[in-house]
């Protein structure tokens, strides 16, 4: 079955660059939720998107924006990059209609590593 | 607003049970608990919508007391496979709440044989 798909799996970049992320939820899921996990952390919620408007901000930096696209998947644009920015960022999405009444479909992550 | 787990961690030998609480100081409209094998994305177990509800995925179980606003999960005669963390994750009541959801700090697990 398909999953979550999260590119690049792996990034480094210096202080001050910028990176973005990149999700394709499953086939027919219309909401896509960013979370940031920093080592032996809990998952934070950043920002999430439904039908492509973003529904719901959390606890995003400025330096940070995202959005979804047409075809349902998003971006996650983060600039002037900090060393505190490294982490697991994960993109879950879940199903027409459901939101977050039943599961979020988790990605393997893109682990972000700033030098 | 972020729930409180507890324990931190806690170390089980097979077949042991142990209790995972969560807790918010606000009226919770869900209760999700995650499982998170290290580097590794979490993976779902199982989703609480109404107060007193009750749900099980073999013998992990787990209950929500809306009115004390917590959940539990129950692991029950536990296998290795359930070592990992685990986080609760809450989505609190009213509309400017919908769709975040926000987990606690993870309760770590290890089972030893």
């Amino acid at each position: 079955a398909a999953g979550v798909i999260q590119s690049p799996r792996h990034l480094i970049k210096e202080k001050r660059e910028t990176a973005t992320l990149k999700c394709y939820p499953i086939p027919r899921h219309d909401t896509v939720y960013w979370y940031q996990q920093g080592p032996g952390q809990d998952p934070q919620f950043l920002i999430s998107f439904y039908e492509k408007m973003q529904s719901d901000k959390g606890s995003i930096p400025d330096r940070f924006s995202a959005q979804q696209f047409s075809d349902y998947h998003s971006e996650l644009n983060m600039s002037s990059l900090e060393l505190g920015d490294s982490a697991l960022y994960f993109c879950a999405s879940s199903p027409e209609g459901q939101g977050t009444d039943g599961e979020l479909f988790f990605g393997e992550g893109s682990r972000l590593t700033v030098l | 607003q972020q729930p409180v787990q507890s324990p931190q961690a806690v170390i089980l030998r097979e077949g042991e049970d142990a209790v995972i609480n969560c807790s918010s100081s606000k009226a919770l409209y869900s209760v999700h608990w995650y499982r998170q094998k290290h580097g590794e994305a979490p993976v779902f177990l199982m989703i609480l919508l109404k107060g007193g509800e009750q749900k099980g995925h073999e013998k992990i179980s787990a209950s929500f007391n809306e009115k004390k606003q917590q959940s539990s999960l129950y692991l029950t005669a536990s296998q290795l496979s359930y070592s990992g963390t685990y986080f609760c994750g809450t989505e609190d009541q009213g509309t400017d709440s919908w769709g975040k959801l926000q987990f606690g700090a993870g309760t770590q697990v290890v089972v030893t044989p």
